[in-house]
């Protein structure tokens, strides 16, 4: 089946401007996150979606950062007046979550990402 | 907050030979992910570890996790160049209300 998707593969920006990324999960997948990757900084969450709503948003890195989800699928990562530190890939994953005790419904399973080069 | 060390970070190793990857974590918990990431590209799910003393294996790789011990291993068994990929741990710290926290990762080298 279909596996995550996101989009686009690849972006380059201005510094200053802003940037919509977008992730489409596995269908019937209750929850979603939003990771990044640099070279500096590792692998670093970011928010997590269950449904709708995002319990979590401590890992936004501030507050040119938002995210949303609606109709409990498709979710856009926004990065507004982007800086060159924001240039990492941004990764996004989706999870059954917990939908049952067996092991792969703690699964996440990561898209391609989009790799974000702000210059 | 919650730390996670893999160690070692680089591993150059010969085809055939076994190693072993060590994945430390501070606090608490009982879901541990080990990850694959080839050049390029995403992350490839391996094993999610979810009690003490869990043991999983597919082919040469044979991952285990020690709540008590805050450890997780990643052991290759007769390694082969195909193996060669950078290998991540991750701990979900609590509940399933939070994203996983990853270690710096592992970058493996095979040599044929």
């Amino acid at each position: 089946g279909a596996g995550v998707s996101q989009s686009p593969s690849n972006k380059v920006t201005e510094k200053g401007k802003d940037v919509e990324l977008r992730c489409d999960p596995i269908s019937g997948h209750t929850a979603l996150y939003w990771y990044r990757q640099s070279l500096g900084q590792g692998l670093e969450f970011l928010i997590y979606f269950q449904g709708n709503s995002a319990p979590d948003k401590s890992g936004l890195p501030s507050d040119r950062f938002s995210a949303e989800r609606t109709g409990g699928s498709v979710s856009t990562l926004t990065i507004q007046r982007t800086q060159q530190e924001d240039s990492a890939v941004y990764l996004c994953a989706s999870s059954p979550r917990g939908t049952s005790a067996e092991p792969s419904s703690y699964e996440q399973y990561f898209g391609p990402g989009t790799r974000l080069t702000v210059t | 907050e919650l730390k996670v060390e893999q160690n070692p970070l680089f591993l150059s190793m010969q085809e055939g030979k076994n190693y072993t990857i060590y994945c430390n974590y501070s606090t608490t918990s009982d879901r541990l992910y080990w990850y694959r990431q080839d050049p390029g590209k995403s992350l490839e799910s391996l094993f999610v570890l979810l009690s003490n003393g869990a043991v999983k294996q597919e082919g040469r790789l044979m991952a285990s996790l020690d709540t008590k011990a805050r450890l997780s291993t990643l052991h290759i068994t007769a390694a082969v160049h195909d193996l060669s990929a950078t290998y991540f741990c991750a701990v979900d710290p609590g509940g399933g209300a939070d994203g996983l926290t990853f270690g710096k990762g592992t970058h493996l080298i095979i040599q044929p």
